[in-house]
């Protein structure tokens, strides 16, 4: 199993306050996505990170910030959190990108965020 | 635009029984992968099987085999013997490979498959 956790697992807040969700990785994959999970949509991509200090927006990405210090964590922030926000957070690692199952995603545990 | 339909929210199967998922994708890209994901109740995502735009054959792993129709743009899974533990979620996505330097997933809605006794 590939190394990655995630935390907090389960997190309930209220409206407005800033969240911040971890993933750390053990795998020292160069790409690191976030993706939110809601019924009826799938998994949706927020933002990724092709590198320290390299990320960019995925097609959900309003309200939700990222950033990545260490190759190892990959943060992602509600600066306000609303309602909507309310969702399974996963985070994903890929060694490289390319064609073949070589560069398959692994996916984290995920994060269960509730917004009140 | 690229988009991944599974127009099956939810399925029963028989055990011992075989069960296929349908998938449809679109896209404009000459290069794609696409994978089946299982997720169980537990809640994580499972890596079941990978096809490539480019591969001759089906791809098959284990009871898992993925029925490629490149020209219809479907992907179905297809689970044989099917057992209770494959009671769960399954996702349908697709990762162009060269339109796009980002490496993402684009993901179906999911179907529910229930395995009875």
């Amino acid at each position: 199993d590939a190394g990655i956790t995630q935390s907090p697992r389960h997190k309930v807040t209220e409206t407005g306050t800033p969240v911040t969700l971890r993933c750390h990785q053990t795998e020292n994959h160069r790409y690191m996505y976030w993706y939110r999970q809601d019924p009826g949509h799938g998994l949706r991509l927020i933002h990724y990170s092709y590198g320290v200090k390299d990320t960019d927006k995925g097609e959900v990405s309003d309200g939700y910030s990222v950033s990545r210090s260490k190759t190892e964590d990959f943060l992602l922030t509600l600066e306000s959190a609303t309602s909507s926000q309310t969702s399974v957070y996963f985070c994903a690692i890929s060694e490289s990108i390319g064609k073949g199952r070589d560069y398959e995603q692994y996916f984290g545990p995920g994060t269960r965020l509730t917004v009140t | 635009a690229q988009k991944i339909t599974q127009t099956q929210p939810g399925m029963f199967v028989q055990e011992k029984e075989a069960v296929t998922l349908d998938c449809t994708y679109d896209t404009s890209d000459p290069s794609y992968g696409l994978f089946w994901y299982k997720q169980p109740s537990s809640g994580e995502m499972i890596f079941l099987i990978y096809q490539g735009s480019y591969d001759q054959q089906n791809a098959t792993e284990g009871r898992y085999s993925l029925n490629f129709q490149k020209a219809r743009k479907s992907a179905n899974l297809v689970i044989s013997a099917s057992q209770l533990g494959d009671s769960a979620m399954y996702f349908c996505a697709m990762r162009e490979e060269v339109a796009s330097n980002t490496g993402k997933l684009i993901f179906g809605q999911g179907t529910t498959l229930q395995v009875k006794p």
